[in-house]
């Protein structure tokens, strides 16, 4: 089965301005979770999505959100873009969430250039 | 919050070697996730450890979970140029769902492996 996709990779945008990244999960996976990974801090959590409503939200500003549609695909957003907001941003899958027993497979990622 | 330690921080090995790599949890281990990472892109996921010193191989590499030491393990036998890359240790906060949020999982820092031909 087809795993998780994200769009764009690859993308480069100047300071001040805002970015909206895609996620399509696996087939049949409710819970869409996004990361954020940077050679300094390593793999952070952003917030997870379940059924269209946020469950949870890492320790980030609030220029980060997003939003999850019906059919579990979800878009996270980061506006007033700051230099630190380059990163890998991932996506994560799952039926149900970061729970014992519950695998969790990742997207390619996309990558955020801010200059 | 739950932090994980990995080490080593990096690692290089003759090919045909064997190798451990080592996640030590700040706190009980719940559920422990490995993954691979090429640089630059996503993250491939390897094996799952629950709660109750599980043991998991898949071809050459095996994962045990020590949950008295709140330690994994990652064994790599016989290693071969196609295990060079990041590996990654995630640790779930929770044992099971209970109706409510989910946070997502706390990683390590990552081993980098190099493999020497």
């Amino acid at each position: 089965k087809a795993g998780v996709t994200q769009t764009p990779r690859y993308l480069i945008k100047t300071r001040g301005q805002q970015v909206t990244l895609s996620c399509s999960p696996i087939s049949g996976h409710r819970s869409v979770s996004w990361y954020q990974q940077t050679p300094g801090q390593g793999l952070q959590f952003l917030f997870e999505y379940f059924s269209e409503t946020q469950r949870n939200k890492g320790n980030f500003p609030g220029r980060f959100s997003g939003r999850q549609f019906s059919n579990s695909r979800s878009e996270m957003n980061v506006s007033t873009l700051e230099l630190g907001d380059s990163a890998l941003y991932l996506c994560a899958s799952s039926w149900t969430g970061a729970f014992s027993g519950n695998t969790i497979y990742f997207g390619e990622g996309s990558w955020l250039t801010v200059v | 919050s739950q932090e994980l330690e990995q080490s080593p921080q990096s690692l290089i090995v003759q090919e045909g070697k064997n190798l451990t790599i080592n996640c030590t949890s700040s706190k009980t281990l719940y559920g422990l996730y490995w993954y691979k990472q090429k640089y630059g892109e996503g993250l491939i996921f390897l094996m799952m450890l629950q709660k109750g010193g599980e043991e998991k191989s898949h071809e050459k590499i095996t994962a045990k979970l020590d949950e008295k030491k709140q330690q994994s393990s990652l064994h790599i036998t016989a290693s071969q140029p196609s295990h060079a890359g990041i590996y990654l240790c995630g640790a779930s906060p929770h044992e099971m769902y209970s109706g409510g949020g989910a946070d997502g999982l706390t990683f390590g820092k990552g081993t980098h492996l190099i493999i020497q031909p």
